[in-house]
């Protein structure tokens, strides 16, 4: 079966420390994706690789980092410099195309700090 | 970064009911997509659009690209009680390639 999973589902940490939220794809898709998603809003872009060994920041990357060393996965670190981390994370993938624009999503990590 | 404007915010609907959506924005799009997201869940695609006037259907779902290309709609028809979620807009700017806009969502409640 073709998809994202992101693991684990749920993830408790305390605050000051420094937490990493797995996503893996097998869908052969070069580009993926971070979003942070807060009770009754939409979508944040964090930051998001178009290809191996590159990535962009998004509209939201400070406290956040990433890396891509490999197509199938973006794992992405949640710094204790990010000052409200409390937040549900997805993560999605899609071809770089400037025509199909569709991107797919994993079922997400709901991040709790205290 | 932008987001789409999208209403109703919320909406509370008996099963069997048409449904109705729809999301604006002042900047072009080349494509507009809608997504389905139930609680706990990531958002699943139901409908993807890429021409101006384009009208496509997914079973009781249908979408249109707006003709300026400046908006969308998304309607459902003889609503039932799993149609029950938040319902998000989302558009690719011209530039952009597969970077996404998304709106702040439609939540949808079906009673009996």
């Amino acid at each position: 079966d073709g998809g994202i999973t992101q693991s684990p589902k749920y993830l408790f940490r305390k605050e000051g420390q420094n937490v990493t939220l797995s996503c893996e794809q097998n869908l052969n898709h070069d580009a993926m994706y971070w979003y942070r998603q807060d009770p009754g809003q939409g979508l944040r872009l964090i930051y998001y690789s178009q290809i191996v060994n590159d990535f962009q920041k998004g509209d939201i990357a400070e406290g956040y980092s990433v890396s891509r060393e490999k197509k199938e996965s973006f794992p992405l670190t949640v710094t204790s410099a990010q000052k409200n981390p409390t937040a549900f994370y997805l993560c999605a993938s899609s071809t770089w195309s400037p025509l199909r624009g569709e991107q797919y999503f994993g079922p997400g990590t709901r991040l709790t700090v205290t | 970064g932008q987001q789409l404007n999208q209403s109703p915010q919320s909406m509370f609907i008996q099963e069997g009911e048409d449904v109705s959506m729809n999301c604006t924005s002042s900047s072009i799009f080349n494509t507009w997509l809608w997504y389905k997201q139930e609680p706990g869940e990531g958002p699943v695609l139901l409908i993807a659009l890429y021409k101006a006037g384009e009208l496509t259907s997914n079973g009781r779902l249908t979408a249109q690209f707006g003709i300026t290309r400046k908006d969308s709609f998304l309607n459902i028809s003889a609503s039932i009680p799993s149609d029950v979620g938040i319902y998000f807009c989302a558009g690719q700017l011209p530039g952009t390639a597969s970077k996404l806009t998304f709106g702040t969502g439609t939540r949808l409640q079906v009673t009996l």
